[in-house]
């Protein structure tokens, strides 16, 4: 079964500083992953996708995500921090052969000014 | 462009009531989604339709019913509420379902029903 994990509930960040929001996942054969944000009282937004290839993905809002085979994580980052990047963060797999995605719990990104 | 509107924007339900929540999308995707995100649960899938006419189960599909009459539409029907279905509820669509695509999916803005 396919699963994704993301450790941390919440992550604290001051503007300006790198940021960085935890995945890891588990899947069998080739892993279809994703990001997507929720930002309150809203749907979530998607971010980005690592299907295959570079195993650095560029997304929306300057955000990017690396996809790492040997530890089976895709973290997602950021250099610089924004205030309006505070909101809540989910990773998600495909599942099975089709589009049925596993999602993560979520982590609550706060970024202070 | 309004993508996927949801109603209605929430609802406070008695137990054992029936409820519709309304669904439509004017992307003319084929693949439709429902979800329920619960705090420290994250989103999980309640039902999904790959193309008008058929739809299929979840992870959690139990105590719902959804039905896919044409390409916009996809309602999903709570035939007796109980407290458990307390949630925010999301609808989702993407451009296709096999897996030959994987493009994302879009979702609505929620409904957040309440069951007493």
């Amino acid at each position: 079964a396919q699963s994704v994990a993301q450790p941390e509930d919440q992550v604290n960040v001051a503007e300006g500083n790198p940021l960085t929001v935890k995945c890891t996942y588990s899947v069998s054969g080739n892993p279809y992953l994703f990001w997507y944000v929720q930002y309150p009282n809203r749907g979530l937004q998607f971010l980005l996708k690592y299907i295959t290839g570079d195993n650095l993905v560029k997304g929306s809002y300057g955000f990017e995500a690396e996809f790492n085979k040997s530890q089976t994580s895709f973290h997602l980052k950021k250099p610089s921090a924004l205030v309006s990047d505070s909101a809540l963060y989910f990773c998600a797999v495909r599942r099975g052969g089709f589009q049925k995605l596993v999602f993560g719990t979520g982590t609550r990104l706060l970024v202070s000014p | 462009i309004a993508g996927i509107t949801q109603a209605p924007t929430s609802q406070i339900l008695a137990a054992g009531r029936r409820m519709t929540l309304r669904c439509t999308q004017d992307m003319r995707h084929n693949a439709m989604y429902w979800y329920r995100q619960d705090l420290g649960l994250g989103l999980r899938l309640i039902h999904y339709s790959n193309t008008a006419g058929t739809t299929g189960k979840g992870e959690v599909p139990d105590g719902y019913s959804v039905s896919r009459a044409n390409t916009d539409d996809f309602p999903l029907t709570l035939a007796s509420a109980v407290p458990s279905q307390t949630s925010v509820y999301f609808c989702a669509s993407s451009v296709s379902y096999g897996s030959q695509g994987v493009d994302e999916q879009f979702f609505g803005p929620g409904t957040r029903l309440t069951v007493l």
